[in-house]
């Protein structure tokens, strides 16, 4: 069965600082990824999605980064972190091929900068 | 424009009754795939139920049943004998592809009382 970790769970960071969080997923092959953020009782806002290693499609610009450097790692950074950029972010992936299109989300990290 | 419309924020519901979440939607496409997806305290985003456009017949998961009106691109969710762990907010959302972006709306938050 297929599976999505992300790590840290939680992580506070001082304004200027950099980020780097993970994403892996196990149980599948080129699947679909994705990386959303949700501000405190609000929606979800899609960030950036990937259909391969090194494709990167942005969504909205910001001060964050995306890069895929394996098949199944999705990586969110920054250079400098920003009060804003606080929020829980979440991955996703789903089927390249098949399925029923719905998408699979890990467990989130919850990053406060203050 | 793809847009999904949850107009309640709040709902509540007494233990052991049903309540009916309401969505609507629009897009140009004939064929998509619709979801519900709910989040509970934890954060963890799970699917709830799916509906594909082109099946008439309501999809319903133990508990969880959808009313699917395609002509008036209507999704409610139905929950029966409400139980205390239904405590969440809920989700909206709508694919129109394999490597399409689901669309979500703002979300419901849904209170079940003792």
């Amino acid at each position: 069965s297929q599976t999505i970790h992300q790590w840290p769970a939680t992580l506070v960071q001082p304004v200027g600082s950099p980020l780097s969080l993970e994403c892996t997923v196990e149980g599948t092959s080129n699947p679909n990824l994705y990386w959303y953020r949700q501000a405190a009782g609000r929606g979800l806002q899609l960030l950036f999605y990937s259909v391969g290693i090194g494709q990167i499609s942005s969504e909205v610009p910001q001060n964050l980064s995306a890069s895929r450097p394996q098949d199944r790692q999705f990586i969110l950074s920054s250079k400098k972190l920003l009060l804003s950029d606080s929020g829980f972010y979440l991955c996703a992936w789903s089927p390249a091929a098949g399925g029923q299109w719905e998408q699979f989300f890990g467990p989130g990290t919850r990053l406060t900068v203050l | 424009a793809q847009t999904v419309t949850q107009s309640q924020p709040e709902m509540s519901v007494q233990e052991a009754e049903t309540v009916t979440l309401s969505c609507t939607y629009d897009t140009s496409e004939n064929n998509y795939y619709l979801f519900w997806y709910k989040q509970p305290p934890s954060r963890q985003m799970i699917l709830v139920i799916r509906q594909e456009a082109y099946k008439q017949q309501n999809a319903t998961e133990n508990r969880f049943s959808v009313n699917f009106q395609k002509a008036a691109k209507s999704f409610s969710l139905k929950i029966s004998d409400s139980q205390l762990g239904d405590t969440a907010m809920y989700f909206c959302a709508f694919n129109t592809g394999a490597n399409s972006k689901l669309t979500f709306g703002k979300g419901i938050t849904l209170s079940v009382r003792p």
